[in-house]
């Protein structure tokens, strides 16, 4: 079974400190994105990365940052966290497009407060 | 134009009834498709995906493509209370890139 783990379900900090989510998959997939999730907007993308030291831009990568130093970990890093940051965050990964079997897979997600 | 777009409900069916979830999306080109359950809380999981037009039945489950009109749907055959849930349509298209949509809000009363 494929395994998509992050470091914490609930995460709480005060603005302007920096946080750290971590996200750890052991399928040997390519590809990790992290979304964030808010009622009524559903899943946008962060960032996403397809290869080691690789990333790219998602569709609201402002105030964010990520580092993909190995295959199978993925980090998005708040550099100075901010109140609407608040959010649910979800770390998925899958295998390279044309592959076959292309879903993403998904964490269960990191739910951050900001104060 | 959003690449993915639902009605985001709440949907309402009694309990033994088909659920109907429909889909559209932007790109003509897209190729695979993917229907994903959330529950309230928890993250998206995969129950379906569809790549050729046509039906693609999984249990309970038949998820229909028509690439022609650019739409995707699921049923879900004798709903169950547990079948509550958000449904998410993804699309990735032909830059390979993975769209979802906002979802489909689904509740079954018992």
């Amino acid at each position: 079974d494929v395994k998509v783990t992050q470091s914490s379900r609930y995460l709480v900090k005060r603005t302007g400190e920096k946080v750290f989510l971590e996200c750890v998959q052991d399928m040997d997939h390519e590809n990790m994105f992290w979304y964030r999730q808010d009622p009524g907007l559903g899943l946008r993308l962060i960032y996403f990365s397809y290869d080691v030291k690789m990333k790219e831009k998602g569709d609201i990568p402002e105030g964010y940052s990520v580092s993909r130093e190995k295959k199978e970990r993925f980090s998005l890093i708040l550099e100075s966290a901010s109140t609407n940051q608040t959010s649910m965050y979800l770390c998925a990964s899958s295998s390279p497009a044309g592959t076959v079997y292309n879903e993403q897979f998904f964490g269960p997600g990191t739910r951050l407060t900001v104060l | 134009q959003k690449e993915v777009e639902q009605n985001s409900g709440p949907l309402s069916v009694p309990e033994g009834a088909i659920a109907s979830l429909n889909c559209t999306y932007s790109d003509r080109g897209s190729q695979s498709f993917f229907w994903y359950r959330q529950y309230s809380g928890k993250s998206p999981e995969l129950i379906m995906f569809i790549y050729s037009n046509g039906d693609k039945e999984d249990g309970r489950f038949t998820a229909q493509l028509n690439k022609a009109s650019q739409y995707v749907s699921l049923l879900i055959r004798d709903s169950q209370p547990s079948d509550s849930a958000t449904y998410l349509c993804a699309v990735m298209n032909t830059g390979n890139q993975f769209y979802f949509g906002t979802g489909t809000s689904l509740t079954v009363i018992p």
